[in-house]
C-alpha cells in the first residue's frame, strides 16, 4: 500500500539550477496536487491536475512548472532554482469524494 | 477566497484533553478536515464532518462544528506523547480541488 510517492527526499541545489520533483500515486486518484509547506505559512497550493491532461495554476505558481504524464504521474519543475523556493514540497492527491487528500512524505528542498 | 485559521501552539498534559480550535470564512465550505502531521513526514487525514452536521466522535477524537460562528474544534480526549504533532485543519469549498488548509497549530504533550 504505497500511496503517494515522492522522489527526492532530500535536495540541495545551487541558485539557477533546474531539478524535477516526481511524484506517482497507486490509488487510481483523478486530481494531483503540488503544494509547499513553510515556517507559519501552512500550506499553499502551487499547481494541481483535476484529471489527466490538465493542470491549473494555485496560489503560488510562479516559478515552478507541472506535467501530469499519465493518470498515476504528476512532476513539478523548477527552471531556474531561487533561494525563496527553498520549502517543504508535498504532493498529494484525491479521488471523486469526501475523503480527503493523501499525501507524499515531501521534499525538503533547500537553494543556497 | 477561504481563509482557515488557527493558532499556532498547544501545551497539554499527558491524560488530560486536548482542544484544538478552527475558524473559517467561506459560509458554503461542504467538508471540513483535520490533518495529523508528525515530524518528518507528510499531512494523514486524522477524521472529516460534513457541513450538515454538529458533531462527530471517532474514538479518542471528537469534532464539533459550529456552522453559524464558522467555528471547528477538534477534541482529543486522554492525551499521550504520541499525540504530539502539528494538526491542519482544511475546508473545502466548491470543487474538490478548493481545499483551503490552516498554518498548523502544533500540539506539545507534556509527560
Amino acid at each position: 500500500n504505497a500511496g503517494v510517492t515522492q522522489t527526492p527526499k532530500f535536495q540541495v541545489l545551487k541558485t539557477g539550477q533546474s531539478m524535477t520533483l516526481q511524484c506517482a500515486q497507486d490509488m487510481n486518484h483523478n486530481s494531483m496536487y503540488w503544494y509547499r509547506q513553510d515556517p507559519g505559512m501552512g500550506l499553499r497550493l502551487i499547481y494541481y491536475s483535476a484529471s489527466e491532461g490538465t493542470t491549473d495554476k494555485g496560489e503560488v505558481p510562479n516559478g515552478y512548472n507541472v506535467s501530469r504524464l499519465n493518470k498515476r504521474e504528476f512532476s513539478l519543475r523548477l527552471e531556474s532554482a531561487a533561494p525563496s523556493q527553498t520549502s517543504v514540497y508535498f504532493c498529494a492527491s484525491s479521488g471523486r469524494d469526501a475523503y480527503g487528500y493523501t499525501f507524499g512524505s515531501g521534499t525538503r528542498l533547500t537553494v543556497v | 477566497g477561504e481563509d482557515v485559521e488557527q493558532s499556532l501552539f498547544l501545551s497539554v498534559r499527558e491524560g488530560d484533553s486536548s482542544v484544538i480550535n478552527c475558524t473559517y470564512t467561506d459560509s458554503s465550505s461542504t467538508y471540513l478536515y483535520w490533518y495529523k502531521q508528525e515530524p518528518g513526514a507528510g499531512l494523514q487525514l486524522l477524521t472529516y464532518i460534513f457541513s450538515n452536521m454538529d458533531m462527530k466522535q471517532d474514538q479518542r477524537l471528537t469534532v464539533l462544528l459550529n456552522k453559524k460562528d464558522k467555528h471547528l474544534s477538534l477534541r482529543i480526549a486522554d492525551t499521550q506523547t504520541g499525540d504530539s504533532a502539528i494538526y491542519f485543519c482544511a475546508a473545502r469549498s466548491g470543487g474538490y480541488q478548493k481545499v483551503t488548509f490552516g498554518t498548523g497549530t502544533k500540539l506539545q504533550v507534556i509527560p
